[in-house]
């Protein structure tokens, strides 16, 4: 799988957008970009995916540019439930689809 | 509706002692994933199982460690003669199908505790 860079933390007001970037330069044509959190003492939570178009739920969008290597998450008003580290995570075909997380990105939302 | 259930949420247990560990995928899952992650640390793949198939066991840090899903639902984790590195939480994750584009739930985890 192909190896991804994360700043370690970032803060952001609560209310406004927190935008979280990836960098994924490694990445073959048919691997996906997956986003997961984790609250503390909870299990990973599935956020968003996407291959090569910008995708958009009711949890966030994901912004990948056009030579897919790099993306960011974007939760458009941040919460303080929103407080948590964010894992960016390249999925490939080859071998048993496993997730395999880096440290993520710690984002403390600040009142 | 449902999600990834684990059971028990934490367990203690002295070194040397055998645990077993359960996971209840979401209905009509054919994948099942478990974990293992480390205080402050990113969980680490253990094992993938098709439906009762064990795909892929790669990541078992050790032959004391077992995993099953012998109906291609309910699985448990075993960790035999437990030792103090044991000690972590132990994740469980199942999605739809095997495809790249189907993304993998998890449950709370098990905090295992060894003495």
């Amino acid at each position: 799988d192909a190896k991804t860079t994360q700043p370690p933390s970032m803060d952001c007001a609560e209310g406004r957008a927190a935008n979280l970037p990836c960098n994924h330069s490694t990445i073959s044509g048919n691997e996906y970009v997956y986003w997961y959190r984790q609250i503390h003492s909870q299990g990973p939570q599935y956020i968003i995916h996407g291959l090569k178009n910008n995708e958009t739920n009711e949890m966030a969008s994901l912004i990948i540019t056009e030579d897919r290597k790099s993306s960011t998450l974007i939760l458009p008003h941040a919460t303080l439930r929103d407080t948590a580290v964010y894992y960016c995570i390249v999925v490939s075909g080859a071998g048993s689809y496993q997730l395999t997380f880096g440290k993520g990105t710690k984002l403390s939302v600040i009142p | 509706g449902a999600g990834v259930s684990q059971s028990p949420r934490y367990k203690v247990a002295k070194r040397g002692q055998d645990v077993a560990l359960r996971c209840d995928p979401i209905s009509g899952h054919v994948s099942l994933f478990w974990y293992q992650q480390a205080l402050g640390q990113g969980p680490e793949f253990l094992t993938y199982f098709q439906n009762e198939a064990q795909l892929d066991k790669s990541g078992l840090p050790s032959d004391r460690f077992f995993a099953e899903r012998p109906e291609g639902s309910v699985s448990t984790l075993k960790i035999q003669r437990t030792q103090q590195e044991d000690s972590a939480v132990y994740l469980c994750a199942s999605s739809l199908d095997s495809l790249l584009n189907q993304p993998q739930h998890f449950g709370d985890g098990t905090r295992l505790s060894i003495l």
